[in-house]
């Protein structure tokens, strides 16, 4: 099994409150990927990582914010959190996605809910 | 955009039966095609996958054709069991370049139960 910790596993927080996701990786792929799972929707991208400091929205980003300092961890910030953002959050990473086959191998998953 | 369409669930099978779920797809260019389970509490996990047109990927009893003329890659295993119960997710990555690059589209996913 790939190396991916996600931390925490579960949180309950409230409207209005910053809450940080953390990935984690030890497998020193160079793209990270943080996604959201919904009841309908299966997974939709929310930003995604190609290199240290290096960024770029998927297509859910409103409301989120990410960063990269070291290439082992990816951040996810929920800046103020609504209750429209309850979820399941994955991170996936993956070694290189150029050619187009870009396996990805995801994390445990956290599950966030927002009162 | 590109887009992938599952069957709508859930399944429901009795132990030993022959399992189809279906996927299509809507994308520009020739993607690949994968496909991803989740047993209940865990994160996703690859099943098999193909990177182009007649590929047949195939794991743990599970098998799937790249059919580009008919833009499906439909999961099949002839002989479900009780451990095969899990959300089964079809996806496509379009090959790198433009904005797509690296991103993974995914299906709404199929819950399969198995009953013994």
């Amino acid at each position: 099994d790939a190396g991916i910790t996600q931390s925490p596993r579960h949180k309950v927080t409230e409207t209005g409150t910053p809450v940080t996701l953390r990935c984690h990786q030890t497998e020193n792929h160079r793209y990270m990927y943080w996604y959201r799972q919904d009841p309908g929707h299966g997974l939709r991208l929310i930003h995604y990582s190609y290199g240290v400091k290096d960024t770029d929205k998927g297509e859910v980003s409103d409301g989120y914010s990410v960063s990269r300092s070291k290439t082992e961890d990816f951040l996810l910030t929920l800046e103020s959190a609504t209750s429209s953002q309850t979820s399941v959050y994955f991170c996936a990473i993956s070694e290189n996605p150029a050619g187009g086959l870009n396996e990805q191998f995801f994390g445990p998953g956290t599950r966030l809910t927002v009162l | 955009g590109d887009s992938v369409t599952q069957m709508e669930g859930p399944v429901t099978l009795s132990e030993e039966a022959f399992l189809t779920i279906n996927c299509t797809y809507t994308a520009t260019g020739y993607p690949s095609l994968f496909w991803y389970v989740q047993y209940p509490g865990e994160g996703l996990q690859l099943l098999l996958k193909a990177t182009k047109a007649d590929d047949k990927g195939s794991n743990k009893g599970f098998e799937a054709t790249y059919r580009k003329e008919t833009t499906s890659f439909h999961l099949e295993k002839g002989s479900v069991q009780v451990s095969d119960s899990a959300v089964y997710f079809c996806a496509l990555s379009a090959k790198a370049g433009g904005t797509s690059y690296g991103k993974l589209t995914f299906g709404q996913g199929t819950i399969l139960t198995v009953h013994p």
